[in-house]
């Protein structure tokens, strides 16, 4: 079983809905990223929180640490959000990173 | 800041061919290390760097090679390429070894070995 698992693997919104992606993880954290990848391009990092909620244009990221589990969410979604996003843990203790598989978006106008 | 650079962008590699996909970052960042992006499979660890003469394997090391003779840049070698090498390659630094700071990629480079 992967450390990290996200859900859903998959995601079709039409363009203005509201959309979150999950990140459940096993181990203990010392942050939580959230990264971006466009198709085809490289991967961009979003947010690194450690606790609580941060915000940045029409994303929130939000993390429970007792519940080991953290959202992304995007408000009035657009095409341009298409992509793949991914959670990572930063494993308490270590030097690495621990990705889940990540969510593919699609945005329909 | 150009960030973390990778090149190539794209390559085609015959069986049994070497090569060395260069990445360098210029931000001093300490922590520097190479993934590997297969299709249904998160990000995989093949080797990292805590410091200029200092590196480790990571998750899948083998059939690559690695050295940090400076701190900007961290090459990745293949000594004798095979079909199950084909993937994305990402790049990446952060400023310390601590694994709770910002992580910056590269684009990737693209490799099929035919």
């Amino acid at each position: 079983k992967n450390e990290v698992e996200q859900s859903p693997q998959n995601l079709t919104a039409q363009e203005g809905e509201f959309i979150t992606i999950n990140c459940s993880y096993s181990v203990g954290i010392s942050a939580l990223h959230w990264l971006q990848q466009h198709p085809g391009g490289g991967i961009v990092s979003l947010f690194m929180l450690s606790s609580g909620k941060k915000k940045h244009g029409r994303l929130i990221a939000t993390i429970n640490i007792q519940e080991k589990h953290s959202s992304l969410h995007i408000t009035a979604s657009h095409p341009r959000d298409s992509a793949v996003y991914i959670c990572a843990a930063s494993v308490a203790g270590s030097y690495q990173l621990t990705f889940g598989k990540g969510t593919k978006l699609s945005v329909i106008p | 800041n150009a960030g973390v650079t990778q090149t190539p962008k794209f390559q085609v590699l015959k069986t049994g061919q070497s090569m060395t996909l260069q990445c360098a970052q210029d931000m001093n960042h300490e922590y520097m290390s190479w993934y590997r992006q297969d299709p249904g499979m998160g990000l995989r660890l093949i080797h990292y760097s805590v410091g200029a003469g200092i590196t480790d394997q990571g998750e899948v090391p083998n059939g690559y090679n690695v050295s940090r003779s400076t701190t900007e840049d961290f090459p990745l070698r293949l000594l004798s390429a095979a079909p199950s090498q084909t993937s994305v390659y990402f790049c990446a630094s952060r400023q310390t070894v601590h694994s709770g700071n910002t992580i910056y990629f590269g684009e990737g480079s693209w490799l099929t070995v035919v």
